[in-house]
């Protein structure tokens, strides 16, 4: 079975640009979590979708947003972006979104705004 | 919200040594999960594991629930055992939810 995938792996963007990413969870995985991670914060929640609903959500402004499609993949989006957006962004999956059970995470997407 | 402290901060040891990684969290959890991160970033799976013990290879690990901590065990290290490991945490939030909470993660260095 396929793991969690997120596309692009890489990104080099400036400030005031806006960026979308992706994430394809695991066939079957209904729950998608995004999570940021930076040297000075470390890994922090973003927010979870499940059945295209967003159930919960971190402490970040409203310049972070996402959505989850019908196939469960997921996308986060970052509208104006600022140097300190710059980091290693990470999507997790799992199966019936109970919180009792194994997250599953892809390899992230680096995203570097200059 | 909960905290996770997780200890020692760093950590080298030399090949075939063994070592304990702790974590210690502030309320009670319905979902603990141990992680490695390599180099490249990615999050592998090491346990789930909110409470017992559990053993895969040469890692274990065991969470005492009612004393809100968890160890991760590392017997006969190899180089590769290198990176950043975290422990993560869930509460209980009166619903479902998918909320990790990480702690800060040890750096673990393992010389040839």
């Amino acid at each position: 079975k396929a793991g969690v995938t997120q596309t692009p792996r890489y990104l080099i963007k400036t400030r005031g640009q806006q960026v979308t990413l992706s994430c394809s969870p695991i066939s079957g995985h209904r729950s998608v979590s995004w999570y940021q991670q930076t040297p000075g914060q470390g890994l922090q929640f973003l927010f979870e979708y499940f059945s295209e609903t967003q159930r919960n959500k971190g402490n970040f402004p409203g310049r972070f947003s996402g959505r989850q499609f019908s196939n469960s993949r997921s996308e986060m989006n970052v509208s104006t972006l600022e140097l300190g957006d710059s980091a290693l962004y990470l999507c997790a999956s799992s199966r019936a979104g109970t919180g009792e059970e194994t997250q599953y995470f892809g390899p992230g997407t680096r995203l570097l705004v200059l | 919200g909960i905290q996770v402290e997780q200890s020692p901060p760093d950590l080298i040891l030399q090949e075939g040594a063994n070592s304990t990684l702790r974590c210690n969290f502030s309320d009670s959890v319905n979902n603990l999960q141990w992680f490695h991160q390599n180099p490249w970033g990615q999050l592998i799976n090491l346990f789930y594991i909110p409470s017992g013990t559990k053993q895969n290879g040469r890692l274990s690990a065991t969470t005492v629930a009612t004393e809100r901590y968890s160890l991760l065990y590392i017997s006969s290290s190899q180089t590769t055992d290198s990176g950043v490991y975290f422990c993560a945490v869930e509460g209980y939030y009166g619903g479902a939810t998918n909320k990790l909470i990480f702690g800060t993660g040890t750096l673990l260095a393992v010389q040839p």
